[in-house]
């Protein structure tokens, strides 16, 4: 939704590293967040990143080259539980969330 | 903390009946906004609020949907009548500054 482009579906291993991809158009840009969302589950907070660089938190990461409208969310040593929906949010005054990117995690 | 609350958790309601939706936000957090989301869709903004004060409503789809936040610990969002088009999880989310949006865990509602 409104510009903010990430993959539909990802499928990766338990323990592999999987990194997720968002785009999104840079007018009015305020910061950017990641989230994850369990079914049937309200998105959580994971990661914010307001200026260019990474940021890392335990398993996961999240880069942001403002320039580019361009961030990702790394995650690594892939566990079952990491099956998800990850969001990409723009904060342009308003948080502006992408379509999600739905994370399989396989045995 | 007892984050944000939303209630009812679950909503089932006929075509034409008036549906109201509530949220209590995060003490302190004075931005407010409803989303909906649709597995077509994703989530959608409708409406948010700055200090009580609606600032942006242009997600709202159409007239039948309406929106109050008649104080710093109170929003609503009401459909009226109610279609079977809007049928979807409606949640509400608050921050403050630059911190992340906090979701409460959403109302399914189901018009039938």
């Amino acid at each position: 939704g409104q510009n903010i482009d990430q993959p539909t579906e990802m499928t990766a291993t338990e323990g592999a590293i999987v990194q997720i991809n968002c785009t999104y158009q840079t007018s009015g840009f305020n910061g950017l967040f990641w989230y994850q969302q369990h079914a049937g589950e309200a998105p959580t907070f994971l990661s914010y990143n307001v200026l260019d660089g990474l940021e890392e938190k335990g398993r996961f990461s999240s880069f942001l080259s403002r320039s580019k409208g361009y961030s990702y969310l790394l995650l690594k040593e892939l566990q079952m539980k990491d099956s998800a929906s990850y969001l990409c949010a723009v904060d342009r005054g308003k948080f502006q969330f992408g379509a999600g990117t739905q994370v399989v995690v396989t045995p | 903390d007892a984050g944000v609350i939303q209630s009812p958790r679950h909503e089932v309601t006929e075509m034409g009946q008036e549906v109201t939706l509530r949220c209590k936000p995060i003490s302190g957090h004075n931005s407010l906004f409803w989303y909906r989301q649709t597995m077509m869709r994703g989530l959608e903004l409708l409406i948010y609020f700055n200090n009580n004060v609606p600032i942006d409503d242009s997600g709202m789809p159409e007239d039948r949907f309406s929106a109050k936040m008649p104080n710093a610990s109170f929003s609503t969002l009401k459909i009226q009548p109610s279609e079977p088009r809007d049928s979807a999880v409606y949640f509400c989310a608050t921050q403050t500054g630059n911190s992340p949006l906090h979701f409460g865990n959403g109302t399914r509602l189901t018009v039938t």
